[in-house]
């Protein structure tokens, strides 16, 4: 299976500041048809996740663009700027190029 | 506007069996491929098994191989998991996603536990 690190674990951050969080996989996210399926989730305190970013840097609908991702291969980034209250919760990285699918075990965004 | 319901979650004994369902609205279900992901106490989050728009094709993850069987009727617009021999690891909340075809679950239901314990 392809695992995911995702760090770090805890992010304290400071309303108005910038965040960033690493997701790094166990090999290649490059599927065979070139696409790469790295995505990215927020989970707010009791409620179901929620899509932000698809396939690396592409926001979903609705998503403000103080979001953005980044990244190629192996490792990649989110970018949270101006961070919102809204904001905080558990953040987690899915890749969808490798069966099982595998998400990263997740940082918990919280205010300084 | 896109709406997934989960039911059927519960209390159940070790080695006994539930069946989920997610009531889908607002989209064509039958147009979209399903997934369900779950999410054990406290824990992060786990893919489980995927059903293509026609049901034609189903994906599970291995632990679940066997036990598990997703199926979907699209004339009523509903996704299911079948699940046997439940085991205590299989306590989670379940979730219902649409899987769409950029690779992502894109909308999710509200969630139903499923508690195995004797």
């Amino acid at each position: 299976d392809v695992v995911m690190t995702q760090t770090p674990v805890s992010l304290p951050v400071s309303l108005g500041g910038q965040a960033s969080i690493s997701c790094r996989s166990s090999q290649s996210l490059v599927h065979s048809n070139g696409n790469t399926y790295l995505h990215w989730y927020l989970q707010k305190p009791g409620q179901s996740p929620q899509l932000l970013i698809y396939r690396v840097s592409n926001r979903f609908s609705g998503v403000p663009d103080r979001f953005s991702g980044s990244g190629s291969g192996t490792d990649f980034t989110l970018k949270i700027s101006r961070v919102e209250p809204e904001d905080l919760g558990d953040y987690y990285c899915l890749q969808s190029s490798h069966f099982p699918f595998t998400f990263g075990s997740g940082t918990k965004l919280e205010i300084k | 506007e896109v709406q997934l319901v989960e039911s059927g979650g519960g209390l159940v004994q070790p080695g006994r069996s539930l069946k989920l369902s997610c009531a889908a609205s607002g989209f064509t279900f039958s147009d979209y491929n399903m997934a369900w992901v779950r999410q054990a106490p406290k824990k992060g989050l786990e893919w489980v098994a995927t059903i293509i728009y026609d049901g034609s094709r189903t994906y599970y993850r291995d632990s679940v191989k066997g036990r598990f069987t997703i199926s979907r009727d699209n004339a009523k617009s509903t996704l299911y998991l079948q699940m046997d021999s439940l085991r205590s690891e299989d306590t989670a909340t379940y979730y219902c996603a649409t899987h769409v075809t950029e690779g992502m679950f894109a909308y999710w239901g509200q969630g139903t536990l499923v508690t195995v314990s004797s």
